[in-house]
């Protein structure tokens, strides 16, 4: 069945540094990708998605491109803030149109 | 106002006892999902309905139902709840009309059980 792994956290960084959060996934067929991002507290919220190969999802600075060849759909940033600090999910929509999700990446920026 | 509500936000009962935990949502999309979110799994689904008529068994139903009262209600039930189901509910709706057929959660519902 279809399933995503994404990097193991905590990340801990200091403000303005660079951010990747590797995902790599496994599908049949043309899944749709998305990242997800939830602050404390807080529900999930969509952050950016891709729908086919090559494709760059992009929000809030973030940014992550649909890879085919390799199977993954890399979070980056280039220059984090605290109010980045959450936990982060890669998700893939598959043919049966459900959602399956990574463990999540815990984020933590220092001032 | 949230496009997707979650009631209650917070609960905790006792093993044994019924929970009906409640989502309502503004959005008029016709999916809706049940999804439990344990530290270090992710999320996974327990229930998801395409539309009135329609209810589904997600990953891990077992020891849960659900009940779709109306486009914009969806209900997750625990008919006898046990520790393992301490967790963080989330309910959430999608559109299929669209392409990507995103879907948009709810703010949460921490559960413990006792």
């Amino acid at each position: 069945g279809d399933s995503v792994t994404q990097m193991e956290g905590p990340v801990t960084l200091s403000e303005e540094a660079f951010l990747t959060i590797n995902c790599t996934y496994t599908a049949t067929g043309y899944p749709s990708l998305f990242w997800y991002v939830q602050y404390p507290g807080e529900g999930l919220q969509l952050l950016l998605k891709a729908t086919k190969a090559d494709d760059k999802g992009s929000n809030k600075g973030f940014e992550a491109t649909y890879r085919k060849e390799t199977t993954s759909f890399h979070l980056e940033k280039g220059s984090v803030q605290v109010s980045d600090s959450a936990v982060y999910f890669c998700a893939l929509r598959g043919n049966d149109y459900k959602l399956s999700f990574g463990a999540g990446t815990t984020v933590t920026v220092r001032a | 106002d949230a496009d997707v509500t979650q009631t209650p936000r917070n609960r905790i009962t006792k093993t044994g006892k019924r929970i009906m935990l409640e989502c309502s949502q503004t959005k008029g999309h016709d999916r809706m999902y049940w999804y439990r979110q344990d530290p270090g799994l992710g999320l996974r689904l327990i229930y998801y309905s395409f539309d009135v008529k329609d209810i589904n068994k997600g990953e891990i139903s077992d020891g849960y139902s659900v009940s779709r009262q109306a486009q914009a209600k969806f209900s997750l039930s625990l008919e006898s709840a046990i520790p393992n189901q301490t967790a963080l509910y989330f309910c959430a709706t999608s559109d299929p009309l669209t392409r990507t057929d995103t879907q948009y959660f709810g703010p949460g519902t921490r559960l413990t059980v006792l």
